[in-house]
Formats: C-alpha cells, sequence, structure tokens
C-alpha cells in the first residue's frame, strides 16, 4: 500500500522569508501524481500545486514550488516570500495513476508564519 | 476550478439518532465521490468511494451498516451517520474529480462537522 510521511508536524517561518515543508512516500507505481494541500482554519481544502511523476521538470505556482525527487521518492514544498495568509496546515497527497482518484494523505504540517 | 457543495456545515445531534450529509457537485457530473474523515490535528483518512448507481466501496475497518453512503444521481452523494454514537463525533469532508479529463485535481466540499452529545 501507499503511504505518505511528513515528518513535521509543525514549522515556523518569519513573514517574508522562505520555508521548506518535507514529504516522502513510497509507492511501486510508475504512474502518479503527487499534491500538496492547504487547509486554513475554514478547514477547506485547497490545491496549492500538483507534480506529474512522469514530469522531470519541478512544479511551481508563483511562490510555491516543489523538489520532486522521483529516486528518492521526495516531495518537498518551498514557499517563498511567505505571508500571513500562507499560516494554515499542509497535506502531502498522493494518487495512483491509470484513473484511480483515491488520494493517501499524510499527517500534515501546520506552518505558523510570524510578523 | 469545479465546486463541491457540502451541506450541512455544522450539525448537533443526539447519541442514537442519524445524521445525513450531501455532498454535491454543482458544475460538473460526478460519477464518483469520496467520503473522508478527519479526527481533530489530524489527517484525512478516506472512508469510502461513493460510486454513481452502484454500491459503494469502503476502506478497510468502516463499518459500512453505520456509513451508508447514496449516489444516486451524477451531482449527489449522502453519507448517513446511522445511531450516532459521541465517538462518531468528527469532520466529515467529501471530494470528486472531473470524470473523463485530463484535470487531476479533486474538489473538496466545505467539510462537515459532526457533533455526537
Amino acid at each position: 500500500a501507499q503511504t505518505v510521511t511528513q515528518s513535521q508536524p509543525e514549522m515556523s517561518v518569519q513573514e517574508a522569508e522562505t520555508v521548506t515543508l518535507s514529504c516522502t512516500y513510497d509507492t511501486s507505481e510508475s504512474d502518479y501524481y503527487l499534491f500538496w494541500y492547504k487547509q486554513p482554519p475554514s478547514r477547506q481544502m485547497i490545491l496549492v500545486i500538483r507534480q506529474e511523476a512522469y514530469k522531470q521538470q519541478n512544479a511551481t505556482e508563483n511562490r510555491f514550488s516543489v523538489n520532486f525527487q522521483k529516486a528518492a521518492k521526495s516531495f518537498s514544498l518551498k514557499i517563498s516570500d511567505s505571508q500571513l495568509g500562507d499560516a494554515a496546515m499542509y497535506f502531502c497527497a498522493y494518487r495512483r495513476g491509470g484513473g484511480s482518484e483515491k488520494l493517501v494523505f499524510g499527517k500534515g504540517t501546520k506552518l505558523t508564519v510570524n510578523p | 476550478g469545479a465546486v463541491v457543495s457540502q451541506h450541512p456545515s455544522r450539525v448537533i445531534c443526539k447519541s442514537g439518532t442519524s445524521v445525513k450529509i450531501e455532498c454535491r457537485s454543482l458544475d460538473f457530473q460526478a460519477t464518483t465521490m469520496f467520503w473522508y474523515r478527519q479526527f481533530p490535528k489530524q489527517s484525512l483518512m478516506l472512508m469510502a468511494t461513493s460510486n454513481e448507481g452502484s454500491k459503494a466501496t469502503y476502506e478497510q475497518g468502516v463499518e459500512k451498516d453505520k456509513f451508508l453512503i447514496n449516489h444516486a444521481s451524477l451531482t449527489l452523494s449522502t453519507l448517513t451517520v446511522t445511531s450516532a454514537h459521541p465517538e462518531d463525533s468528527s469532520f466529515y469532508i467529501c471530494s470528486a474529480k472531473i470524470p473523463r479529463t485530463a484535470n487531476t485535481e479533486a474538489f473538496f466540499g466545505q467539510g462537515t462537522r459532526l457533533t455526537v452529545v
């Protein structure tokens, strides 16, 4: 079974600084997708960024970028120029390819942004 | 992006009663929806996969008789917590994905906080 591990229960960053959240996963599949979701206090899950495993180029979305190391099964999220609104729980998630739609989530990292 | 609406957002019920939670895809047809449960300060755990027109697929350890899922139309899935007990108190979230597209994103409802007293 696939597993997703987030080893940092909590992280903090100063406003305008950069922070990296770690995520590793375990799978024997070659076709899969990886995601980072943000869950603010409202509890609404918001997609931050996605990465297709077949793509070698790391995904970027404005201030958010990933470091996808397929051989190491690592998928870290870098948040640049951190803003107060970035404070939330961040979940790393895995989805197998080939039509499967189930998401497997890590335990989450609580990010605090200090002014 | 696509919109998934979940209702109610909060519900308090008495122990022994049943509670129904609705999950609707507002601007797309969802042949498959997913129901997750989230305990305080914990991750989302998949409970079951809801399939339109057929039986739901439950994850190991989830009681199908307690958590009844009905997906009667392409835009609506319901989760009924039967004979609720305080230990069923939790945050329940549904999600759906636009089928047969290259869009890999899962769209989530706003979640339902269930409190059983």
